[in-house]
């Protein structure tokens, strides 16, 4: 049972535009979301995260968007820049069950420059 | 060390042997992940150890899985009977305590090829 879905396995954007990746979750116990970012052969590193008493948190390109209603949130990032191009991974968590982050099946983005 | 340490960093092995993986995780972080990527999958969690707590095990696959922390710090993943489904590349991550759940710290994995 795939909680967290990312079902975009791969995205490409030109440079200096915008690169959105999504995910969709279906455990409405999920009240905290996470960006993390992986490039080859290093482990992921965390990226942005947002709790589910908001809908929208930024840090600088990045801003990631939460819709609870819809149970999906999307990671933005603007502009894009070759740098950015990774597997970007969406992850969740209960604060019933704290600590245990599930995590989706990655998208890989590709920035051209 | 400044980071979550993995050993082995490659690990081939045949089918049948048994396999242990290292995780020193960052100094005075409590909480202790172990997650598996195999090719063109997501991270699947494995077990959570989280101080003196008995650790979520909901995550391992099959009884040939097991792991130990001891002392609080460094955590040995063990698979016995090794099959050529648990090739993957394991993953450790750590957590301060009083962190936010998602400021975990990964490491770089061991790879486990099972010929």
């Amino acid at each position: 049972d795939q909680q967290v879905k990312q079902n975009s396995p791969s995205l490409s954007v030109q440079e200096g535009r915008i690169s959105i990746l999504n995910c969709d979750y279906t455990n409405s116990m999920f009240d905290y979301f996470l960006w993390y970012k992986k490039y080859p052969a290093e482990g992921p590193t965390f990226l942005i995260s947002i709790s589910s008493i908001k809908d929208k948190n930024e840090d600088g390109r990045f801003t990631v968007f939460l819709n609870k209603s819809a149970k999906h949130l999307s990671l933005h990032i603007v502009p894009s820049q070759p740098g950015d191009s990774a597997v970007y991974f969406c992850a969740a968590s209960a604060a019933s069950n704290t600590g245990k982050l599930i995590f989706g099946q990655g998208t890989t983005l590709q920035v051209k420059p | 060390g400044a980071g979550v340490s993995q050993s082995p960093s490659n690990k081939v092995t045949e089918k049948g042997k048994d396999v242990e993986l290292r995780c020193d995780p960052i100094s005075g972080h409590t909480a202790l992940y172990w997650y598996r990527q195999s090719l063109g999958q997501g991270l699947e969690f494995l077990i959570y150890f989280q101080g003196n707590s008995a650790p979520d095990k909901s995550g391992l696959p099959s009884d040939r899985f097991s792991a130990e922390r001891t002392g609080g710090s460094v955590s040995t993943l063990t698979i016995q009977r090794t099959q050529q489904e648990d090739s993957a590349v394991y993953l450790c991550a750590s957590r301060r305590q009083g962190a936010l759940t998602g400021e975990l710290f990964f490491g770089e994995g061991s790879r486990l090829t099972v010929l």
